[in-house]
């Protein structure tokens, strides 16, 4: 069975300093996607980044950018310029790219982001 | 209406009652799951329907009961719960590539923003 770890139950980061959030995953497949979900205090679980492990170049949406090591199995998000609305839970997720959607995402404990002001 | 709702945002129920929750959603997608978020726990999978076939996840008490009348709604039925099943229930739905054997689309699921159950 496939498993998530995030290590770091809580994080604080000054606004604009940048923040690294570590993610390990446990799986047998070579074909997967990783994730990374933010969820603000409104609950609602939002996309952040997506990986498909078949890529060697890591994922970058603007102010978020992933170090992705597969032989590592290690998935960190890095935040850039942190800002007050990025304090949220951010959740790492991982899910295999061949299931028929049977398996849906496997979470981690998730990281409490902290934006100090 | 856009996306994934869910109704009610907030629910208390007894021990001894019924209640459903509901989940719209307005993606077009195939698939649709539910998902029960407790604090300091991995959310956990609950169930999935997904290209019109239900995954059954063993796990999940016998007290929740899944219903999905089509692609774009989907149920959780709940009876004589215990006040450990307090929880966040989040739906999701996503769209498949076509069945087993099929990679999938984007693989990302989109979320609801979730029904707080209080069970008393």
């Amino acid at each position: 069975a496939q498993t998530v770890t995030q290590s770091q139950p809580e994080m604080s980061v000054q606004e604009a300093e940048t923040v690294t959030l570590s993610c390990t995953y446990d799986t047998s497949e070579s074909d997967y996607y990783l994730f990374w979900y933010k969820q603000p205090p409104s609950r609602q679980m939002i996309l952040v980044i997506r990986q498909e492990a078949y890529k060697q170049q890591n994922a970058t949406e603007n102010r978020f950018s992933v170090n992705f090591q597969k032989a590592a199995k290690s998935f960190s998000l890095k935040i850039s310029d942190s800002q007050l609305g990025d304090a949220a839970m951010y959740f790492c997720a991982y899910r295999r790219t061949w299931g028929g959607g049977a398996d849906g995402l496997t979470f981690g404990k998730g990281t409490h982001l902290i934006i100090q002001p | 209406e856009t996306g994934v709702t869910q109704t009610p945002r907030h629910l208390v129920m007894g021990m001894t009652n019924k209640k459903s929750l509901k989940c719209e959603q307005h993606l077009g997608h195939n698939a649709m799951y539910w998902y029960k978020q407790s604090a300091k726990k991995p959310l956990e999978l609950m169930f999935v329907y997904s290209l019109e076939e239900r995954v059954e996840n063993n796990s999940v008490p016998s007290r929740f009961s899944p219903e999905c009348p089509n692609s774009s709604h989907l149920f959780l039925h709940l009876h004589t719960l215990q006040p450990e099943d307090s929880a966040l229930y989040l739906c999701a739905s996503s769209q498949e590539g076509g069945g087993r054997g099929l990679p999938a689309n984007t693989g990302e699921l989109f979320f609801g923003e979730g029904s707080r159950l209080t069970v008393l």
